[in-house]
């Protein structure tokens, strides 16, 4: 079945510094890829759409500066944090579409295991 | 995107049929209904989706009335490993080749099962 990872699994670092978090497809291509936060006793927030080779569109109060979205080829999408703040500590998680199903009227969004962030 | 209601919580025990229902009242006549399971410090995992009617598969049922404002999660025989939240999620799930679809997550359910 369609497989997607994250790498890492989980993250801690010094308040100021970028994380990269990436997001790949594993036995699929992907045309979409999105990333959500988490953060706990909560529900996943859409921050941002990825869209391969073109630049990603952010939801409204996302910092497309602070969190830099990468859609380089069909399997891979990064998310970069940038000069992150402890405020930035949750959990991190990408979900891609299979672009086989394009046209379908059945569509299934498959989600990474999320990447949890710890912000010193 | 049709905005979903569902209950905060749910209790039940080991072996009972569980049934979470999801209000949408202004589902529109193009969106689908799914549900996602997700267990603490993973990623969402998809269980089920529907149009009208019923749609079962090896997991759950998906019950839609016919005016598809509502439908019902319906697990069986549910064990300590059902213990997650639920969420029912309304959407028009046709691929779009400019890629504008996208999926924004209620509240969900958090359902525990005891023993």
């Amino acid at each position: 079945g369609a497989v997607v990872s994250q790498h890492p699994s989980w993250v801690i670092c010094k308040s100021g510094t970028s994380v990269k978090i990436e997001c790949r497809s594993l036995d699929f291509q992907a045309t979409t890829m999105f990333w959500y936060r988490q953060f706990p006793k909560q529900s996943l927030m859409l921050m941002a759409t990825s869209n391969e080779g073109s630049k990603a569109t952010y939801e409204q109060g996302v910092e497309k500066d602070k969190f830099l979205i990468n859609h380089a080829s069909l399997t891979l999408s990064t998310l970069t944090v940038t000069s992150a703040h402890p405020e930035d500590s949750s959990f991190y998680i990408c979900s891609a579409r299979d672009r086989t199903t394009a046209g379908s009227f059945y569509n299934e969004q498959f989600f990474g295991p999320g990447t949890r962030l710890t912000v010193l | 995107l049709a905005k979903t209601t569902q209950p905060i919580s749910m209790d039940s025990y080991e072996g009972q049929e569980v049934n979470i229902t999801c209000s949408h009242n202004n589902i529109a006549t193009n969106d689908y209904i799914t549900w996602y399971q997700q267990f603490p410090s993973q990623g969402p995992r998809f269980i089920i989706q529907g149009y009208k009617t019923k749609v079962t598969n090896e997991v759950a049922s998906l019950f839609i009335p016919a005016d598809r404002k509502s439908s019902t999660l319906s697990l069986p025989r549910v064990s300590l490993s059902d213990t997650a939240v639920y969420y029912c999620l309304v959407g028009d799930m046709l691929f779009r080749l400019d890629s504008s679809y996208k999926l924004i997550f209620g509240s969900g359910t958090r359902l525990l099962v005891r023993p």
